[in-house]
């Protein structure tokens, strides 16, 4: 069965430092890697996906599948950045399921 | 847009009834609709794939008994927790899928007395 794993529950990091949330996974396919945001008070939301290669809101993720590894950076951290960040896997022919990282609650400082 | 509304928002209820929570597509139709338990400071965990015309599909572990699913129209799926106990309290999310992204619900907050 696959897995996602985020190690850190918690990263705080100054306003203007980069940041860089951690995801890795298990899986022996070609699975669908994505981050979603839950800031304070709403709901779930998609922030990327690997498939499309975007940048949003300055937030980059690079899948590597060596390392297995779908990790969310972005150069410089903004106060509104602060959130519960989560990562997530579907698999091919799985009916669009999605598989969740435990989380990392992403708390930037001024 | 592609909106998702639950109702209720929080819902108590004492052990041994049970209660209904909506998933409502407001916007678009989702032939396909998630619900997620999520404890405290936890993960989502899937509990079953609600699929409109057909029967649910649960994952591993879920009471499908428990846990009854409806998803009579293209715009609204319901979870019914059945003869709800205090273990039972919890954080229910739904989500409907519009291809190729789920869009999730507010969510909706099950306390069991």
């Amino acid at each position: 069965a696959q897995r996602v794993t985020q190690p850190e529950k918690l990263l705080s990091v100054f306003k203007g430092a980069p940041v860089e949330l951690k995801c890795n996974y298990s899986y022996s396919g070609s699975p669908e890697l994505f981050w979603y945001v839950q800031y304070s008070r709403q709901r779930l939301q998609l922030l990327l996906r690997h498939i499309s290669r975007e940048s949003i809101k300055g937030f980059t993720a690079d899948l590597n599948k060596g390392e297995t590894s779908f990790h969310l950076k972005k150069p410089f951290a903004q106060e509104e950045d602060s959130a519960m960040y989560y990562c997530a896997l579907s698999v091919t022919g799985g009916g669009n399921k999605l598989t969740f990282g435990t989380g990392t609650q992403l708390k930037v400082e001024l | 847009g592609a909106v998702v509304s639950q109702h209720p928002s929080w819902v108590i209820c004492k052990s041994g009834t049970s209660v209904k929570i909506e998933c409502r597509s407001l916007d678009f139709q989702a032939t396909t609709m998630f619900w997620y338990r999520q404890f405290p400071k936890q993960s989502l965990m899937l509990m079953a794939t609600s699929n409109e015309g057909s029967k649910a599909t649960y994952e591993q572990g879920v009471e499908k008994d428990k846990f009854l699913i409806n998803h009579a129209s293209l715009t609204l799926s319901t979870l019914t927790v059945t003869s709800a106990h205090p273990e039972d309290s919890s954080f229910y999310i739904c989500s409907a899928l519009k291809e190729p992204e789920q869009y999730f619900g507010p969510g909706t907050r099950l306390t069991v007395t």
